[in-house]
């Protein structure tokens, strides 16, 4: 019973172009959102995150946008480049200092 | 200032063996979690502690699984006697008490158990 789904396991852009990495709950008790960016070999590096009272949170070339009545989240990077390649997971948590629960992430592959 | 650290990156076990694991976190940090990613799949949530005391462990599989943090700095995750199973990457993350409470994790420790 996956509470955050990431259905898309890979994406490919090209360089220059928006990616768009999509995450969908199911647990209508979430009140914050994570995504992570994890490269070959390392841990997850946090990247931006989004608390359930906004729709949107920007952090340079990075968006996330958050549609709660849909209980769908979206990353936005624009414009992608290549070091931008590694796997994309989103996750969530209930409150403050509660576990993660994560997706089982996105691949995305930025072609140059 | 220096993140989340953890040892071994990779150990390579035989099933029956025992494998204890490291996590340091960041300096400061109250919160610990460990995780584990098994065979590509989510990331998956372990066990919790605030400072020395264990805040949630229902992640864990079994008791073959435990845990420590001694004084409330370091922490250990012990295996014993390891399964095939239990190979997969075990992540441990900190974060301060209160907001943001943003995790952040360590490399990973790769355990494969043959």
């Amino acid at each position: 019973d996956q509470q955050v789904k990431q259905n898309s396991p890979s994406l490919s852009v090209q360089e220059g172009r928006i990616s768009i990495l999509n995450c969908d709950y199911t647990n209508s008790m979430f009140d914050y959102f994570l995504w992570y960016k994890k490269y070959p070999a390392e841990g997850p590096t946090f990247l931006i995150s989004i608390s359930s009272i906004k729709d949107k949170n920007e952090d340079g070339r990075f968006t996330v946008f958050l549609n709660k009545s849909a209980k769908h989240l979206s990353l936005h990077i624009v414009p992608s480049q290549p070091g931008d390649s590694a796997v994309y997971f989103c996750a969530a948590r209930i409150r403050g200092n509660t576990p993660l629960v994560f997706g089982k992430g996105t691949r995305l592959s930025v072609i140059a | 200032e220096a993140g989340v650290t953890q040892f071994p990156s990779h150990s390579v076990i035989e099933k029956g063996q025992t494998v204890t694991l490291r996590c340091d976190p960041i300096s400061g940090h109250d919160n610990l979690y460990w995780y584990r990613r098994v065979m590509g799949k989510e990331i998956k949530f372990l066990l919790h502690f605030v400072k020395e005391s264990k805040q949630d462990e229902s992640g864990m599989p079994n008791n073959r699984f435990l845990a420590e943090r001694t004084g409330g700095t370091y922490s250990t995750l012990k295996v014993q006697p390891a399964e095939l199973e239990d190979s997969g990457v075990y992540f441990c993350a900190s974060s301060q008490t209160g907001f943001p409470d943003t995790q952040y994790f360590g490399p990973g420790t790769r355990l494969t158990v043959l």
